[in-house]
């Protein structure tokens, strides 16, 4: 099986600053897909940002930015102009586009911001 | 368009109780999967279903059992409720094509809370 490591249990910012989330994992997969999913108190799941291990650029989704170092195997989340409703649960997940493309998920960064 | 959703939201079980939690999407996905997150920890696959007649096992499958008979719906089953069962469970879906552009993503609905006393 995949794993995947969030080394941040829990993380605080400043209202307004800039937070990095870290993740990184373990496979030996060349071809795969690394996404961030965001859980707010509601429990519901939200999809932050994907990132195609083939592609070399980095995604970004507005204020939500990845670091992608595929030969680290290193998959951070930078979030620009925190903002109180960025208070979450953050998981960071791999996917293998195998049968069943089974998703594997970190065990999370929680993260508040700070009025 | 509802998405994934998920009856109940919450359930109280005794030991040895039985019960259905119940998962249906609108998007005609193919592929969909059922979780349980445990206090403190990320998403754990119990079953995953590529498409309706197909099923097979994720990560901790022990105690469950799942059917997919049309592609709206995946049905997951406790048997014998233990306490070790108490969890959120959720539902996800998502659309994989072999040929052209695959959603990859998941989509989940909103979770149920059980408990097993």
């Amino acid at each position: 099986a995949q794993t995947v490591t969030q080394s941040q249990p829990e993380m605080s910012v400043q209202e307004a600053e800039t937070v990095t989330l870290s993740c990184t994992y373990d496979t030996s997969e060349n071809n795969y897909y690394l996404f961030w999913y965001k859980q707010p108190p509601s429990r519901q799941m939200i999809l932050v940002i994907r990132q195609e291990a083939y592609k070399q650029q980095n995604a970004t989704e507005n204020r939500f930015s990845v670091n992608f170092q595929k030969a680290a195997k290193s998959f951070s989340l930078k979030i620009s102009d925190s903002q109180l409703g960025d208070t979450a649960m953050y998981f960071c997940a791999f996917m293998k586009p195998r049968t069943g493309n089974q998703f594997y998920f970190g065990t999370g960064t929680s993260l508040t911001v700070i009025p | 368009n509802a998405g994934v959703t998920q009856t109940p939201k919450f359930r109280i079980l005794k030991i040895g109780q039985s019960m259905t939690l119940q998962c249906t999407q609108d998007m005609n996905h193919n592929y969909m999967y059922w979780y349980r997150q445990d206090p403190g920890m990320g998403l754990k696959l119990i079953y995953y279903s590529v498409g309706a007649g197909i099923t097979d096992k994720g990560e901790v499958p022990n105690g469950y059992n799942v059917s997919r008979s049309t592609t709206e719906d995946f049905p997951l089953r406790l048997e014998l409720a233990a306490p070790s069962q108490t969890s959120v469970y959720f539902c996800a879906s998502s659309y994989y094509q072999r040929q052209g552009a695959s959603l990859n993503e998941q989509f989940f609905g909103p979770g149920t809370r059980l408990t097993v006393l």
